[in-house]
This record gives C-alpha cells, sequence and structure tokens, in this order.
C-alpha cells in the first residue's frame, strides 16, 4: 500500500509563502490525497483534495491563501501571506483502492514566525 | 450544516469493551461512507475503520482487525465502533469522519483511556 512522506517540521514568517510537501511512494504517484489542518486542541479540518494532474477542490470556508499543486509523486500545499492562525499541523492522506485502507502521513507541524 | 458528535468515551481497563458511538446531522448520511480515525497523545493520525454508505462493507486497519467493529444504523443516522479486548495502545482520541472524496467533515472527537 501506498506510503506518505511529510517533513516533520517547517517555518515561515508572518505574511511570507510556505509550500508544504506529501510525498506518495514509488508506484503511487497517480494517487489523489487530501490535506486536513489540525490547530492546536481542536480537531482536523478538511482542507482540499487533490489530484496528480494538480488539481484541487478546497473545502467549506477554506481562505483562498491556501492552494494545492502537483508534480509526479509530489502533493503541495501551498499557504501564501501566512497567518499567525496558520500555525498547526498539516496531515495528507490517500485511500488505497487495493487494500480498502486509508493512509496518513506523518503529519509536518508548521511555525509561523 | 455537518454535524458529527462523538460520544461514549472513557476509562476503560484492559481487556474490556467500549462502544463509541456518532450521530450525524445536516445532511444525508446514508449517501456517504464514513470512518473512525484516531489520535494517540502527542501522536499523528492513524485510520481505524470504514463503513460503506449502505453498511454491506466494513475494512480495518491491521492494528485493529478481529477486535473492533464498525456498523451503522441509517434510520438513526448513527455510526458506532464495538471495542473489545482493548489495549493501552488503543488510547487516543476518536474521531468521525465524513468521507466524500476524502475526509470533508470530522467530528470532534471522544477520548478512550485504557488504564488499569
Amino acid at each position: 500500500q501506498p506510503v506518505l512522506t511529510q517533513s516533520s517540521s517547517a517555518s515561515a514568517s508572518l505574511g511570507s509563502s510556505v509550500k508544504l510537501t506529501c510525498t506518495l511512494s514509488s508506484g503511487h504517484s497517480n494517487y489523489i490525497i487530501g490535506w486536513h489542518q489540525q490547530q492546536p486542541g481542536k480537531a482536523p479540518r478538511y482542507l482540499m483534495k487533490l489530484e496528480g494532474s494538480g488539481s484541487y477542490n478546497k473545502g467549506t470556508g477554506v481562505p483562498d491563501r491556501f492552494s494545492g499543486s502537483s508534480s509526479g509523486a509530489d502533493r503541495y500545499l501551498t499557504i501564501s501571506n501566512v497567518q499567525s492562525e496558520d500555525e498547526a499541523d498539516y496531515y495528507c492522506e490517500t485511500w488505497d483502492s487495493n487494500t480498502q485502507n486509508v493512509v496518513f502521513g506523518g503529519g509536518t507541524k508548521l511555525t509561523v514566525l | 450544516q455537518v454535524q458529527l458528535v462523538e460520544s461514549g468515551g472513557g476509562v476503560v481497563q484492559p481487556g474490556r469493551s467500549l462502544r463509541l458511538s456518532c450521530a450525524a446531522s445536516g445532511f444525508t448520511f446514508s449517501s456517504y461512507g464514513m470512518h473512525w480515525v484516531r489520535q494517540a497523545p502527542d501522536k499523528g493520525l492513524e485510520w481505524v475503520a470504514v463503513t460503506w454508505n449502505d453498511g454491506s462493507k466494513e475494512y480495518y486497519a491491521h492494528s485493529v482487525k478481529g477486535r473492533f467493529t464498525i456498523s451503522r444504523d441509517n434510520s438513526k443516522n448513527t455510526m458506532y465502533l464495538q471495542m473489545n479486548s482493548l489495549r493501552a495502545e488503543d488510547t487516543a482520541l476518536y474521531y468521525c469522519v465524513r468521507h466524500s472524496g476524502s475526509f470533508d467533515n470530522w467530528g470532534q472527537g471522544t477520548l478512550v483511556t485504557v488504564s488499569s
């Protein structure tokens, strides 16, 4: 089944942009993933569904500052004009139709400086 | 709007059982696959199980297979997770999640603590 690899941490200055990466394992580069944000002490929140083509669909109320893109096995979440409330853990996940299992990446902790 | 409300968590001894519930509202429950996802203290997210929209199929993570059973009652807009033979490593916040191409709505979670 697929493995999703994320950097454990990232940082960005207030008002800057940051690009988080989720990498799919070999043989799974065409998989669709979901991006989720978890602010401290809160439940996860759906951000978007992202396809290998780079096409994405955001959840209700997700600010325009959040966007997605893809390149090969890499799936990106870009946050523009980073705000203090963007400090959170970001997880990617995918559904494996072969095993009928869901796989999560290890998550990236974003610190806003 | 979509609401998912989990209940049934608590403190339980190792080897005992617990049943979680997820009450759904604001959407046509019977049209969606539903999942349980858990998060151990200070750890990442771990998928637990899924039930098909009509309850016809269910799948489990290897770590819970044979001990947990997911089910749903579409007439009550409610999903369940029967957890048997609980272990310390099952201690986590358990989230109910709707699936529509991705996990598009999350509940607030219910805490399960397995401890003697």
